[in-house]
């Protein structure tokens, strides 16, 4: 039973670039989370998903914006990239109204 | 809004020695309390939860009870192993009817030594 993957692993990016990240969740579960996680920091929610609709959202602008698929796969795009924008982006997943999410191992984006 | 405070780390401990990581947290509402830790290069794995005041919640020795008069959730281990070292993060969680969003505390760093 695969977990959470993402990816790509690790990506290298220059300020003003968009950037595409990619979550699968764990089988069976239809909602995804994304989480921004600077490096000294606990993760910061910046969505969530379920049946291909934002759901909830953290304190990020709208440059941070997101997608799911009827497959519940996600996406999180990141446009007009600026240096703080470098952090751990992990993604995690869980069944709809279940308080447990569970994680992947996350992206690690460098913005140069 | 929500929050959540942890200890400062980093926590050095001898092996064998007893784990206390203290979180105390803010909310609205009646939050569910987590535990996750995350070892070096890899994700969040949650290590134990409580949902509702006076729940003990408890996995691989650890342990920690949901407080709600002194709005703490500690985070204890009689006996850390070197296995244990990672970086733990108090997190909680508030019900809403568009479901469900973690809150994390800035994590503690702990290194056991042999």
């Amino acid at each position: 039973d695969a977990g959470v993957t993402q990816s790509p692993t690790h990506l290298i990016k220059t300020r003003g670039q968009q950037v595409t990240l990619r979550c699968s969740p764990k089988s069976g579960h239809d909602t995804v989370s994304w989480y921004q996680q600077a490096l000294g920091q606990g993760p910061q929610f910046i969505f969530q998903y379920y049946e291909e609709e934002e759901r909830q959202r953290g304190n990020f602008p709208d440059r941070f914006s997101g997608h799911q698929f009827p497959n519940y796969s996600s996406e999180l795009n990141v446009n007009a990239l600026l240096l703080g924008d470098s952090a751990l982006y992990l993604c995690a997943s869980s069944l709809f109204g279940r308080n447990i999410q569970y994680f992947g191992a996350g992206t690690r984006l460098s913005v140069l | 809004g929500n929050s959540v405070t942890q200890m400062e780390g980093p926590v050095t401990l001898s092996e064998e020695a007893f784990l206390t990581i203290n979180c105390t947290y803010t909310a609205t509402g009646y939050p569910s309390l987590f535990w996750y830790v995350q070892y070096p290069g890899e994700g969040l794995q949650l290590l134990l939860k409580a949902t509702k005041a006076d729940d003990k919640g408890s996995n691989k020795g650890f342990e920690a009870t949901y407080r709600k008069e002194t709005t703490s959730f500690h985070l204890e281990k009689g006996s850390v192993q070197v296995s244990d070292s990672a970086v733990y993060f108090c997190a909680l969680s508030t019900n809403s009817n568009s479901g469900y969003a973690l809150n994390f505390g800035k994590g503690t760093s702990l290194l056991v030594t042999p």
